[in-house]
C-alpha cells in the first residue's frame, strides 16, 4: 500500500458525459500528479499540482481539468468523453525536495467509456 | 525534449534464470534520475529500483541490479533468480532531478514473462 488512495476504483459512463475523478496524496506529500494509461501502453503524464498551484502540464485535453483543494487532495474531470477517453488513471504524490522525489502511485481508476 | 525507449515488447525467462530488460533514453540534460516501475496484473505501479545519473555506482536492491552506462544513454534492468511474482510490465522513466517539473517520462513497457 502506497498510502495514495484513488476513487473510485471503476468507472463506466457514456460518451459525451462528465466524470470525476478523486486523488488524496500520501500524508505529508504536497505534489500531485496525474498520469493517463491507455490500454498496454505507457503512461502520459498529464497535470501536477504543488501546494495548490498548478506547476506542469503535459498531454493533457482541454477537455481536461484538474485542481488541488487546501487539504491537499485533488481532482481531475473529465468532459465530453469519449471512446477514446477510456485508460486507466493514475494519481502519483511526492514530498518534493525530499528524499530522491520518489513519486508513490495509487491503484489507479480505470475509466470505460461505451 | 526526452524521451525513453525500451524495445523489447516481450520477454521471457525460466525460473530462476537470469534476465535483463533494456532501457535506452535520450536527453541533453546532465542531471537526472532514472527508474524501473513493475505493474502486476492488478495494475499498481510499484517502484523497483532508482538511479541517480550523478552517481557511477549502479543501483542494486536484492535480485534486481541495473547497469547504467550514462554516455551511452543506456539503462538496462538485471533480474537474477527469476520468481513466478516477477511476472508483470516492467516500465523505465526518466526524470529531471533539478526542476520544477518533475514529469515521469516513460517507455513503452516490457511484458516479463515467468515459465516454470
Amino acid at each position: 500500500d502506497s498510502g495514495v488512495t484513488q476513487t473510485p476504483k471503476h468507472l463506466i459512463t457514456a460518451t459525451g458525459q462528465r466524470v470525476t475523478l478523486r486523488c488524496s496524496p500520501r500524508s505529508g506529500d504536497l505534489s500531485v500528479y496525474w498520469y493517463q494509461q491507455s490500454l498496454d501502453q505507457g503512461l502520459q503524464f498529464l497535470i501536477q499540482y504543488y501546494n495548490g498551484e498548478e506547476r506542469a502540464k503535459g498531454n493533457i485535453l482541454e477537455r481536461f481539468s484538474a485542481q488541488q483543494f487546501p487539504d491537499l487532495h485533488s481532482e481531475l474531470n473529465l468532459s465530453s468523453l469519449e471512446l477514446g477517453d477510456s485508460a486507466l488513471y493514475f494519481c502519483a504524490s511526492s514530498v518534493i525536495h525530499g528524499m530522491g522525489d520518489e513519486q508513490f502511485f495509487g491503484p489507479g481508476t480505470r475509466l470505460t467509456v461505451l | 525534449a526526452q524521451t525513453v525507449t525500451q524495445s523489447q515488447p516481450e520477454m521471457s525467462v525460466q525460473e530462476a534464470e537470469t534476465v535483463t530488460l533494456s532501457c535506452t533514453y535520450d536527453t541533453s540534460e546532465s542531471d537526472y534520475y532514472l527508474f524501473w516501475y513493475k505493474q502486476p496484473p492488478s495494475r499498481q505501479m510499484i517502484l523497483v529500483i532508482r538511479q541517480e545519473a550523478y552517481k557511477q555506482q549502479n543501483a542494486t536492491e536484492n535480485r534486481f541490479s541495473v547497469n547504467f552506462q550514462k554516455a551511452a544513454k543506456s539503462f538496462s534492468l538485471k533480474i537474477s533468480d527469476s520468481q513466478l511474482g516477477d511476472a508483470a510490465m516492467y516500465f523505465c522513466a526518466y526524470r529531471r532531478r533539478r526542476d520544477s517539473n518533475y514529469q515521469l517520462i516513460w517507455g513503452a513497457g516490457t511484458k516479463l514473462i515467468i515459465k516454470p
